[in-house]
């Protein structure tokens, strides 16, 4: 079946520094790929997203672009903020609308 | 952007009773509503998904008679945990989505805790 794995966390950055996080997925087809991100106490807001091979989504400083060839959707930033805690998931989405989670990454931006 | 309203946010209830939360798609019209059950420091675990008009499909291991899904409109779909005990203390989060592919928007999710 369809599966995404993302690497685990906690990370810890101080503020500036630069974060990737990794994620890989396993499905039929040709999915879409997602990253939603979750503040604590919080449901989860669509950070960006690409819906087929070598699309890129963008959305505030955060990049990721869709790899067919090694299955991977990772979540880059080159500068994050304190602001930027949280945490990160990625989710693939096939027929029907449903969506995979991948296990979420914390993030922890330190000043 | 599209909205997903949820509420309540958080509700405390003694055992056994049962508790409604709503979902709500505030701008948009949802074909389809999801709901989750998310543990602590977990991801999200899909409980089922409603279409509007039919009957919810629950994923495996999900409790029908215990989680009483309605999607009676295109903008509202609702989850009751009937006769509640402290194991269903969670995070339930609710999606919509419009049409066919198109991503899910997330309520602010709801924290349920019995007493």
């Amino acid at each position: 079946g369809d599966s995404v794995t993302q690497m685990e966390g906690p990370v810890t950055l101080s503020e500036e520094a630069c974060l990737t996080i990794n994620c890989t997925y396993t499905a039929t087809g040709y999915p879409s790929l997602f990253w939603y991100v979750q503040y604590p106490g919080e449901g989860l807001q669509l950070l960006l997203k690409a819906t087929k091979a070598d699309d890129k989504g963008s959305n505030k400083g955060f990049e990721a672009t869709y790899r067919k060839e090694t299955t991977s959707f990772h979540l880059e930033k080159g500068s994050v903020q304190v602001s930027d805690s949280a945490v990160y998931f990625c989710a693939l989405q096939t027929a029907g609308n449903k969506l995979t989670f991948g296990g979420g990454t914390r993030v922890l931006v330190k000043p | 952007g599209a909205v997903v309203s949820q509420h309540p946010s958080r509700v405390i209830c003694k055992s056994g009773t049962s508790v409604k939360i709503e979902c709500r798609s505030l701008d948009f019209q949802a074909t389809t509503m999801f709901w989750y059950r998310q543990f602590p420091k977990q991801s999200l675990m899909l409980m089922a998904t409603s279409n509007e008009g039919s009957k919810a499909t629950y994923e495996q291991g999900v409790e029908k008679d215990k989680f009483l899904i309605n999607h009676a409109s295109l903008t509202l779909s609702t989850l009751t945990v009937t006769s509640a005990h402290p194991e269903d203390s969670s995070f339930y989060i609710c999606s919509a989505a419009g049409h066919q592919n198109q991503p899910q928007h997330f309520g602010d999710g709801t924290r349920l805790s019995i007493l």
